[in-house]
């Protein structure tokens, strides 16, 4: 089973500041996706960036971008300038593909707060 | 993106009694859709994946005749927490697949969680 672990359960960073997110996962599969999700206090689950595990180039969404290290097993997330709108819950999550039925294994999460 | 509705989003109810929970995919057709439970501070963990026309799969230590998932139509999953109790109180979310959607294995879209609280 695979298994998502993110070792910062809260960090802060100032406005306009960059800051990195952590994230490691144990498989033994050689294809899979990763995933960034954003969950603000409204709840509402939504996706902030995904990399493909046979993709070398790390992905990038504006001020979103990923660091994906395949040998280490380490996926971090880097947000830059960073907005009061970006304080929320950040979960990693895994998914193995196998079709329709495809899961996804999310990390326990890190609580980040932007301050003025 | 595609939008995907739970209703309700909050629920109050006494212990014994059972509470519905639907999951609606508003501009696509959903073939499968699945259901989390999240904990005060904590992440979200699958209880079961959902496809239309057929039964769910359970993952494992969730309890299948305590939550009852159905799957009768490409737009709706309903999740019914059966002769709940108040240790069932927690955040349901559920996500539902857009067969059509580009990216890896379709992406999938989350409703806005719906709050139990069981007196």
């Amino acid at each position: 089973a695979q298994t998502v672990t993110q070792s910062q359960p809260e960090m802060s960073v100032q406005e306009a500041e960059t800051v990195t997110l952590s994230c490691t996962y144990d498989t033994s599969e050689s294809n899979y996706y990763l995933f960034w999700y954003k969950q603000p206090p409204s709840r509402q689950m939504i996706l902030v960036i995904r990399q493909e595990a046979y993709k070398q180039q790390n992905a990038t969404e504006n001020r979103f971008s990923v660091n994906f290290q395949k040998a280490a097993k380490s996926f971090s997330l880097k947000i830059s300038d960073s907005q009061l709108g970006d304080t929320a819950m950040y979960f990693c999550a895994f998914m193995k593909p196998t079709g329709t039925a495809s899961k996804l294994t999310f990390g326990t999460g890190t609580r980040l707060q932007v301050t003025l | 993106g595609a939008v995907v509705s739970q209703h309700p989003s909050r629920v109050i109810c006494k212990s014994g009694t059972s509470v519905k929970i639907e999951c609606r995919s508003l501009d696509f057709q959903a073939t499968t859709m699945f259901w989390y439970r999240q904990f005060p501070k904590q992440s979200l963990m699958l209880m079961a994946t959902s496809n239309e026309g057929s039964k769910a799969t359970y993952e494992q230590g969730v309890e299948k005749d305590k939550f009852l998932i159905n799957h009768a139509s490409l737009t709706l999953s309903t999740l019914t927490v059966t002769s709940a109790h108040p240790e069932d109180s927690s955040f349901y979310i559920c996500s539902a697949r857009d067969p059509w959607a580009g990216g890896p294995e379709n992406e999938q879209f989350f409703g806005p969680g719906t709050r139990l609280t069981v007196l």
